[in-house]
């Protein structure tokens, strides 16, 4: 069966660097969520988006952005890049409107140096 | 706001020992309730679920029953094997579709030694 793809699976970025990490939902699904996972904890919700409208807020910093696109792909845009943004960056998708099971993405590592 | 906690680690057994992980939510409503496995680099697998009060979510030997009464979730696993070392997180969403954000706990370590 189709799962949630993300890329690269490995970014290596220097400090005040941009990146950009993808999504790609399981088809059908027209919800996605990203998270943060830094070392050792737990993830932690960014942003998530409902038929290519944003639809809830969590603790993402004013130098993340991110969209979902016509085709459900999203897009996690981070600029300004800082040391502390080092982390395991996942992305799960969902059937909106009465589902609540999320599958996740392998995530996208991210390195700043 | 919406909080899950779950016990300290990490845990060490033995092959074929009984495994507990407890987990309690605090929630404003109904939440659904889920066990998510995160092997070593790796993503994280849904393990198992439960979307109502007293239903047992049941998964790979593993169960979960939704406690609305002690608001727990804890999980049980009657034979562990050493494939289940990993790290399990405890998580709820509360709402449908769109605002099904996952809260998670802090996660717990299993080490399962032959």
């Amino acid at each position: 069966a189709a799962g949630v793809i993300q890329s690269p699976r490995h970014l290596i970025k220097e400090k005040r660097e941009t990146a950009t990490l993808k999504c790609y939902p399981i088809p059908r699904h027209d919800t996605v969520y990203w998270y943060q996972q830094g070392p050792g904890q737990d993830p932690q919700f960014l942003i998530s988006f409902y038929e290519k409208m944003q639809s809830d807020k969590g603790s993402i910093p004013d130098r993340f952005s991110a969209q979902q696109f016509s085709d459900y792909h999203s897009e996690l845009n981070m600029s300004s890049l800082e040391l502390g943004d080092s982390a395991l960056y996942f992305c799960a998708s969902s059937l909106g409107l009465g589902y609540t099971e999320a599958f996740f993405g392998q995530g996208t590592r991210l390195t700043v140096v | 706001g919406n909080s899950v906690t779950q016990m300290e680690g990490p845990v060490t057994l033995s092959e074929e020992a009984f495994l507990t992980i407890n987990c309690t939510y605090t929630a404003t409503g109904y939440p659904s309730l889920f066990w998510y496995v995160q092997y070593p680099g790796e993503g994280l697998q849904l393990l198992l679920k439960a979307t109502k009060a007293d239903d047992k979510g049941s998964n790979k030997g593993f169960e979960a029953t939704y406690r609305k009464e002690t608001t727990s979730f804890h999980l049980e696993k009657g034979s562990v094997q050493v494939s289940d070392s990993a790290v399990y997180f405890c998580a709820l969403s509360e709402g449908s579709g769109a605002n099904s954000k996952l809260t998670f706990g802090k996660g717990i370590t299993l080490s399962v030694r032959p």
